[in-house]
């Protein structure tokens, strides 16, 4: 099945600093990501969908300045949280369609952030 | 608009009873279904999936789930609960139909298995 890898699995910044996390898409290219966050006991909110090649769509009320998404090749797309502060501490988890089958996203592991 | 509803945030079973995790759905367009458990500090894995074909659909470890249309209904079951089977599950609705579907989960079941 569809594998797909996220790096770091778990990072702790302090306030102000910006993190970078990978989602690669291990042996499929995918030209469509996802991005999510997941608060404690709480369900997966998407925060922005991301292209290969063109801007990332931002869901409603998710700061694209803050949370800048590059997917600068088929199987590398990156989130980086700008400025982090406390509020920011959440599991970060990417998605991707695998191949010919657009209808089932498969997901990373997830990257846990915790911001002091 | 779509969305999806999971009755009850926390069920618990014993070890060998039946396991039924309730979904209902909403959705102006015929939807796809899916399960997707989660087990600690871990991402989401596919259970199962349906997408306009057979309304009973089976998936791993001896989940299966139905699709019921009438009811607006997509309703996870197992016959006999094991204690591996202890993890969040989430149901979740798409369009399907786009490359660019998105996803829209629940709210989350969590299933705990007493000895």
């Amino acid at each position: 099945g569809a594998v797909v890898s996220q790096h770091p699995s778990w990072v702790i910044c302090k306030s102000g600093t910006s993190v970078k996390i990978e989602c690669r898409s291990l042996d499929f290219q995918a030209t469509t990501m996802f991005w999510y966050r997941q608060f404690p006991k709480q369900s997966l909110m998407l925060m922005a969908t991301s292209n290969e090649g063109s801007k990332a769509t931002y869901e409603q009320g998710v700061e694209k300045d803050k949370f800048l998404i590059n997917h600068a090749s088929l199987t590398l797309s990156t989130l980086t949280v700008t400025s982090a502060h406390p509020e920011d501490s959440s599991f970060y988890i990417c998605s991707a369609f695998y191949g010919l089958d657009q209808e089932t996203q498969y997901f990373g592991p997830g990257t846990r952030l915790l911001v002091l | 608009a779509q969305s999806v509803t999971q009755l009850g945030s926390h069920v618990s079973v014993s070890e060998g009873a039946l396991v039924l995790l309730r979904c209902n759905y909403s959705s102006s367009v015929p939807p796809y279904l899916f399960w997707y458990v989660q087990y600690p500090n871990q991402g989401l894995q596919l259970l199962l999936k349906y997408t306009s074909a057979a309304t009973l659909v089976k998936g791993i470890n001896g989940f299966e789930a139905e699709f019921k249309k009438s009811e607006t209904s997509f309703h996870l079951t197992k016959p006999s609960a094991h204690m591996s089977d202890a993890a969040e599950y989430f149901c979740a609705v798409s369009r399907g139909y786009s490359s660019a579907s998105k996803i829209i989960f629940g709210s989350g079941t969590r299933l705990s298995i007493r000895p």
